[in-house]
């Protein structure tokens, strides 16, 4: 079974400086990668994807993720956090290799971000 | 309207009383889920529905009962709920029940049983 492993379950960050969440997948073939936001009373929001084609991926709201498939990893970051990006961040995976949607969630990394 | 819209947003229940959940996608899409989100525990798949059929019933209790009567509804009845059962319940959809297609979530019902 797959496993999604999110390092840190809060972050602080100052504003304006860089947002780093790491996210690790175990599986020997890579799956279909994914980053969620969940702001505080509302679902679950897409910030970006990687399927297929190049590793550094650009999502909503200034955010890029880089698959790396020596490391299993596909961190999350930001170059300058807002105020706004205080949020719950997910990721997910889905193994391209099984039949259906069935996406693995990790933990979640809650940040806070200071003025 | 647009997205998925889940209703009602708060539900607080006896353990005996009998309820349901809705949800409403306006994407067009053909699958449909049920998550339950719950403090300090990863989200986890309930059921799902593609083509408005069953298709994932993840070992989830009996008291749970989801129907689909079409591809743009999907209704989670309660009945009999425990205290444990106390969380955030998420509905998804998604344009076709494959692996690389991304799940789009409502704001999802708050249930709390007494």
């Amino acid at each position: 079974a797959q496993s999604v492993t999110q390092l840190g379950s809060h972050v602080s960050v100052s504003e304006g400086a860089l947002v780093l969440l790491r996210c690790n997948y175990s599986s020997s073939v890579p799956p279909y990668l994914f980053w969620y936001v969940q702001y505080p009373n509302q679902g679950l929001q897409l910030l970006l994807k990687y399927t297929t084609g190049a590793t550094l991926v650009k999502g909503i709201n200034g955010f890029e993720a880089e698959f790396k498939k020596s490391e299993t990893s596909f961190h999350l970051t930001k170059p300058s956090a807002h105020m706004s990006d205080a949020a719950e961040y997910f990721c997910a995976v889905s193994d391209q290799r099984a039949a259906g949607n069935k996406l693995t969630f990790g933990g979640g990394t809650r940040v806070l971000v200071k003025p | 309207e647009t997205g998925v819209t889940q209703t009602p947003r708060h539900l607080v229940m006896g353990m005996t009383n009998k309820k349901s959940l809705k949800c409403e996608q306006h994407l067009g899409h053909n699958a449909m889920y049920w998550y339950k989100q719950s403090a300090k525990k990863p989200l986890e798949l309930m059921f799902v529905y593609s083509l408005e059929e069953r298709v994932e019933n993840n070992s989830v209790p009996s008291r749970f009962s989801p129907e689909c009567p079409n591809s743009s509804h999907l209704f989670l009845h309660l009945h009999t709920l425990q205290p444990e059962d106390s969380a955030l319940y998420l509905c998804a959809s998604s344009q076709e029940f494959i692996s690389n297609q991304p799940q789009h979530f409502g704001d999802g019902t708050r249930l709390s049983i007494l």
